[in-house]
C-alpha cells in the first residue's frame, strides 16, 4: 500500500548529539513537511519542500535543517538537540496545489537526555 | 492572520451517542479549506473530512460529517454513533494562505473519551 514511512519511531539521543530523522513516501507527492509537535501541543511546521524548493518558517531554529535528495525521501537533522526539542516529529506530504490533504505518517517520538 | 480556535480541551460521550466537536476559524482569505484529524494515543494523524470554502453542502464521511457555517466561520465536526475506537484527540485545521505548499494551521485539539 502507498504510505509515508517514517524511522525509527522511538529515538533517544543525548543533549548535543545530532541525530537525523528519515521519511519516505510511496505517493509520489510532490509536497514533503516536518511538523514539531511537543506534548498536549497541536502541530507546528517546522519546514516543507515543494519539490526541490525548501521553504522554511520563520520561527524554525537553525538547529533544524532538512535534506530532500529526491522525490521520496526527506530528512530532519537536528544539528544540537537540546532538552526542549523532545517531541513527536510528523512527516506529512500531499500532491500539491490541487490537493488538499495531507497524508501523514506515524511520527518519530524524539527524546533528549 | 489565521487562525484555528477549539475551545474544549476535553469532551466525554456516551458510546453509541453522537457529539459535536466544536471549531471556530479566522481568514481573510476567500479561498481556504478545512480539515478535521484525529490523533489517536499512538501518534498518527489520520485525515477524517474536508470542507472546502465554496461548498455549499456540508461534508461527509461516513460517520462523520462537518457542519459549516460560514458566516459565523465555523467548522464543528460531528461523530454520529460513537464507538470506544473514537477515543483519541482531534484536531481541526485551515489550509494556510497562498496555494504553495498548502501549509495546514491547526487548532489545540479536543480529546474525547467515549464512555461503554
Amino acid at each position: 500500500d502507498a504510505m509515508v514511512i517514517q524511522n525509527p519511531r522511538y529515538q533517544v539521543t543525548q543533549f548535543g548529539k545530532p541525530v537525523t530523522l528519515s521519511c519516505s513516501q510511496t505517493l509520489n507527492h510532490n509536497v514533503m513537511y516536518w511538523y514539531q509537535q511537543k506534548s498536549s501541543q497541536a502541530p507546528k511546521l517546522l519546514f516543507h519542500y515543494y519539490d526541490k524548493d525548501f521553504n522554511n518558517e520563520a520561527d524554525t531554529p537553525d538547529n533544524f535543517q532538512s535534506r530532500r535528495p529526491n522525490t521520496s525521501f526527506c530528512f530532519l537533522d537536528i544539528r544540537s538537540p537540546g532538552l526542549g526539542d523532545t517531541a513527536m516529529y510528523l512527516c506529512a506530504t500531499s500532491s500539491g496545489q490541487t490537493s488538499y490533504e495531507q497524508y501523514f505518517g506515524p511520527g518519530t517520538r524524539l527524546t533528549v537526555t | 492572520a489565521q487562525k484555528i480556535t477549539q475551545t474544549q480541551p476535553g469532551m466525554f460521550v456516551q458510546e453509541k451517542e453522537a457529539v459535536t466537536l466544536d471549531c471556530t476559524y479566522d481568514t481573510s482569505d476567500q479561498s481556504y479549506g478545512l480539515f478535521w484529524y484525529k490523533q489517536p494515543s499512538s501518534g498518527e494523524m489520520i485525515f477524517l473530512i474536508y470542507q472546502g470554502s465554496y461548498d455549499e453542502q456540508n461534508a461527509t464521511e461516513g460517520r462523520y460529517s462537518l457542519n459549516f457555517q460560514k458566516a459565523r466561520k465555523s467548522a464543528n465536526l460531528v461523530i454520529s454513533a460513537s464507538q470506544l475506537g473514537d477515543s483519541a484527540m482531534y484536531f481541526c485545521a485551515m489550509r494556510g494562505r497562498g496555494n504553495q505548499g498548502g501549509k495546514l494551521i491547526f487548532g489545540q485539539g479536543t480529546e474525547l473519551s467515549v464512555k461503554p
